[in-house]
């Protein structure tokens, strides 16, 4: 099946650090890349959606100088949280999608960012 | 706009119980359905997917029926193991929304040796 890496797994880092997160379509191109973020016990939350190529539209009260969405290519993705503070911890999740009706979006491991 | 709804949890079966969990889901469109699954520190992992009504997606003893005249999905496995128990999402793609995934809130299942 399609795989997805995200990188890195964990991130532990002191407040005030930026932290780049990379998504990596392994085995197919990737047109659309979302990025979640997900808190402990709950649902996935959209951040925002990255289209190769284009600008990322991002999701009412998701601030775009706070997360940092680039999609250079047709296989990558990165995120970076800017000046990350200790409510930026969470589990983010990126995932990649081909285009094509009916098709899954295909998601990475995660990356748990821990912000002291 | 588009929503999911599933059933609270957590789920609590002992092994080789049947398992249902309960999803409902509205959208304007002609949805994708799909249910995936989340286990400890991990990322989604797709479990099944159903594109269109009457379609029954199926995969490690899982199955789902896209039900479209009741809007629903839900999943059932006849006999759980202790390796099933996880965090089940139920959640809809639709080209009209850019394709952009809404997923339920999640339900656990525990499973008990």
């Amino acid at each position: 099946g399609a795989v997805v890496s995200q990188h890195p797994s964990r991130v532990i880092c002191k407040s005030g650090t930026s932290v780049k997160i990379e998504c990596r379509s392994l085995d197919f191109q990737a047109t659309t890349m979302f990025w979640y973020r997900q808190f402990p016990k709950q649902s996935l939350m959209l951040m925002a959606t990255s289209n190769e190529g284009s600008k990322a539209t991002y999701e009412q009260g998701v601030e775009k100088d706070k997360f940092l969405i680039n999609h250079a290519s047709l296989t990558l993705s990165t995120l970076t949280v800017t000046s990350a503070h200790p409510e930026d911890s969470s589990f983010y999740i990126c995932s990649a999608f081909n285009g094509q009706v009916n098709q899954p979006q295909h998601f990475g491991d995660g990356t748990r960012l821990s912000i002291l | 706009g588009d929503s999911v709804t599933q059933m609270e949890g957590p789920v609590t079966l002992s092994e080789e119980a049947f398992l249902t969990i309960n999803c409902t889901y509205t959208a304007t469109g002609y949805p994708s359905l799909f249910w995936y699954v989340q286990y400890p520190g991990e990322g989604l992992q797709l479990l099944l997917k159903a594109t269109k009504a009457d379609d029954k997606g199926s995969n490690k003893g899982f199955e789902a029926t896209y039900r479209k005249e009741t809007t629903s999905f839900h999943l059932e496995k006849g006999s759980v193991q202790v390796s099933d128990s996880a965090v089940y999402f139920c959640a809809l793609s639709d080209s009209t929304g850019g394709f952009k995934t809404i997923f339920g809130a999640g339900t656990r299942l525990f499973v008990k040796a």
